[in-house]
């Protein structure tokens, strides 16, 4: 079954401070990997979006790594700010059918001063 | 450019009605997907079009949900009668053609069934 789940489901960090979210996925075949923030009362924001062949991408204070052979994703934020505070989705494409796009349920991300 | 528009951003309606929610999305968008998204959790696909073609809709409620792309551009999405696990924000997305193509969101309409 192809599933994303997503660690942990809520974190607190002081300003300042660096964090770095897990997400495991069980989906095959795998096409890209992608993370989206959104801020309370809007939509998702596309951060990054990572193919089968790439294994770490930036995004200014955001980077993102991949490892396709464990098919697990984390997403480090650093030096974090108030903006920061979100939740943080990701989203794994397969390769095959229309609906070929799963989501994560996020994590929950509060940075408090 | 500017971004995927929703309307209206909030709706309360009581169970049994209906409601219909808009999205225009990104000009040259071929792409558009409807979400439904539950509070404290990840959005769900209801449906996506290529231009004005339905591509998947195998998570629709076909018995109360419909929705609509007649010209490949704006979209409506209907509930008719509403029940109340409905309520949700439903959001609105737009791509490029292309599975590597990131999808661009609208802020979503909040809809809460009494």
């Amino acid at each position: 079954k192809n599933q994303v789940e997503q660690s942990p489901q809520s974190l607190i960090i002081l300003e300042g401070k660096n964090c770095t979210l897990q997400c495991n996925y069980t989906v095959s075949p795998f096409s890209n990997l992608r993370w989206y923030k959104q801020d309370t009362g809007r939509g998702p924001v596309s951060l990054t979006i990572m193919t089968f062949s790439e294994n770490t991408k930036s995004n200014g204070r955001y980077t993102a790594t991949l490892d396709a052979d464990t098919k697990q994703s984390s997403l480090h934020i650093t030096a974090s700010q108030l903006s920061d505070s979100a939740s943080y989705i990701c989203v794994v494409s397969g390769q095959t059918g229309a609906n070929n796009l799963f989501f994560g349920t996020g994590t929950r991300l509060t940075v408090i001063p | 450019e500017a971004g995927v528009a929703q309307s209206p951003r909030y709706k309360i309606i009581e169970k049994r009605q209906s409601v219909a929610f808009w999205c225009n999305p990104i000009s040259g968008h071929a792409t558009l997907y409807w979400y439904q998204q539950i509070l404290g959790q990840g959005p769900k696909l209801l449906i996506q079009f290529q231009n004005n073609g339905v591509v998947d809709d195998s998570q629709l409620p076909k018995d109360r949900f419909s929705a609509e792309r007649l010209k490949g551009v704006d979209s409506t999405l209907k509930i008719q009668p509403a029940k109340l696990e409905d309520s949700a924000v439903y959001l609105c997305a737009s791509s490029r053609t292309g599975s590597s193509q990131p999808q661009h969101f609208g802020d979503g309409t909040r809809l809460s069934i009494l």
